[in-house]
């Protein structure tokens, strides 16, 4: 069955950085774009970055543009978030998510997100 | 996608049905068949509960449906039981690129 494994969060000082993993089994990574997505301590979910299937399209919500990075390894299964820069208001917990959609040269769009990891948490305080 | 509008609490007794809905616009509820919905337990991993305005994955309970009518989606529950305690998020396929969710709805079961 489908598994998304995150990892690599913790408690961070402002303006440091953390890499973030999930680690994905039971279907054909190498096919699929892949999405992080955070909720931050009562708020809802939002949306912050993904990657096509091949790693040549990536796209970033604007409160995370130039911060952070996605990035993908197929031959490990693996998505990555390297998270940098980091500001109290991005403590959250960090999903990774698989979608069905399609990425162009501009966008990426997402008909559905199907599975899910139970997340990792990202403090950031001083 | 903040701009889909979700209650932000519903509450219901056991045994009862209870619908949520979530408004958008042509340029997204209203223009394809691609809304979704999310349950989300907290400190658990999210859950796609309809895809496709009216679609089941395997294993979700049939107690849960979903429709639409213009730019409203709505989710229903039917025979509510405990566990349905949680959060729930609406989504919409958009052409505007917007990834975003609805703000979410927080069902209490009484």
């Amino acid at each position: 069955q489908v598994q998304l494994v995150e990892s690599g969060g913790g408690v961070v000082q402002p303006g440091r950085s953390l890499r973030l993993s999930c680690a994905a089994s039971g279907f054909t990574f190498s096919s699929y774009g892949m999405h992080w997505v955070r909720q931050a301590p009562g708020k809802g979910l939002e949306w912050v970055a993904v990657i096509s299937y091949d790693g040549s399209n990536k796209y970033y919500a604007d409160s995370v543009k130039g911060r952070f990075t996605i990035s993908r390894d197929n031959s490990k299964n693996t998505l990555y978030l390297q998270v940098s820069s980091l500001r109290a208001e991005d403590t959250a917990v960090y999903y990774c998510a698989k979608a069905e959609g399609y990425c162009s040269s501009t966008s990426c769009h997402v008909y559905f997100f199907d599975y899910w990891g139970h997340g990792t948490l990202v403090t950031v305080s001083s | 996608q903040s701009a889909l509008t979700q209650p932000a609490s519903v509450s219901g007794s056991p045994g009862q049905s209870i619908t949520i809905s979530c408004t958008g616009t042509s340029s997204d509820i209203g223009g394809y068949n691609y809304v979704s919905w999310y349950q989300h337990h907290p400190g658990k991993a999210p859950k796609l509960i309809i895809y496709d305005v009216s679609k089941r994955p395997s294993g979700v309970s049939n107690r849960f449906s979903g429709s639409k009518s213009g730019n409203t989606a709505s989710l229903t529950i039917s025979g509510l039981q405990a566990e349905d305690e949680a959060d729930y998020y609406c989504r919409s396929y958009t052409l505007s690129a917007s990834l975003g969710f609805g703000r979410g709805t927080k069902l209490t079961v009484l």
